[in-house]
């Protein structure tokens, strides 16, 4: 298993801010993802991070609104732009073990964001 | 692309109970099935996972079998208890992504 520190664990926030999360990893990983859980849903990938490179955003989410990095292997973060009330949710990041594509995912507790 | 579909929730039954839950997936290739699993105001945790077909993953009680002929995992358990109340989540890995597709998710409400 993986252990998967997230910072902040929730925040309230005001319109038109911006807010970091936070992803620190107990060990090296290779591959990093950021979900996003929107209240009474699922969870949607929002982009692969991947260290050396720049992420890979899913359809639909673009860098100018969540900017990813990715300085090394244990540690990441994802920032929510210019935040609107639909961007309340539980944001999670999670990891995979080895270079492989069809192991488990490991998960943070998330962090959850209420935008007012 | 790759998707899953898992039944409507939210579903809702007495301690000691069978419970199914219907997941079926749609992918290329030769993609791992997991189960992951919500508790009430907790982070997501792996339940149980197949990479293969005719594995069965099992774990506190809970299994599924990866069938390919029908591409589906369906979730059971011979009998619920109240602790098993979560939202469960149907999941797929592989088929040529690196990402894990989740289901829509299934709560379970399971009452004394």
């Amino acid at each position: 298993s993986a252990v998967i520190s997230q910072k902040p664990s929730r925040d309230i926030c005001q319109r038109g801010t911006s807010l970091t999360i936070q992803c620190q990893v107990d060990s090296q990983v290779t591959m990093m993802f950021w979900y996003r859980q929107q209240p009474g849903q699922s969870l949607t990938l929002i982009a692969t991070a991947n260290q050396g490179s720049e992420a890979t955003y899913e359809s639909g989410f673009v860098i100018d609104k969540f900017p990813i990095s990715r300085p090394n292997l244990t540690f990441s973060t994802l920032t929510v732009s210019n935040m609107s009330p639909e961007d309340s949710s539980i944001y999670l990041c999670s990891v995979a073990r080895g270079t492989g594509n069809t192991g488990e995912l490991f998960f943070g507790e998330g962090s959850r964001l209420t935008v007012l | 692309g790759n998707s899953v579909t898992q039944m409507e929730g939210p579903v809702t039954l007495s301690e000691e109970a069978f419970l199914t839950i219907n997941c079926t997936y749609t992918a290329t290739g030769y993609p791992s099935l997991f189960w992951y699993v919500q508790y009430p105001g907790e982070g997501l945790q792996l339940l149980l996972k197949a990479t293969k077909a005719d594995d069965k993953g099992s774990n506190k009680g809970f299994e599924a079998t990866y069938r390919k002929e029908t591409t589906s995992f369906h979730l059971e358990k011979g009998s619920v208890q109240v602790s098993d109340s979560a939202v469960y989540f149907c999941a797929l890995r592989g088929g040529g992504y690196n990402k894990l597709i989740f289901g829509a998710g299934t709560r379970l409400a399971v009452h004394p």
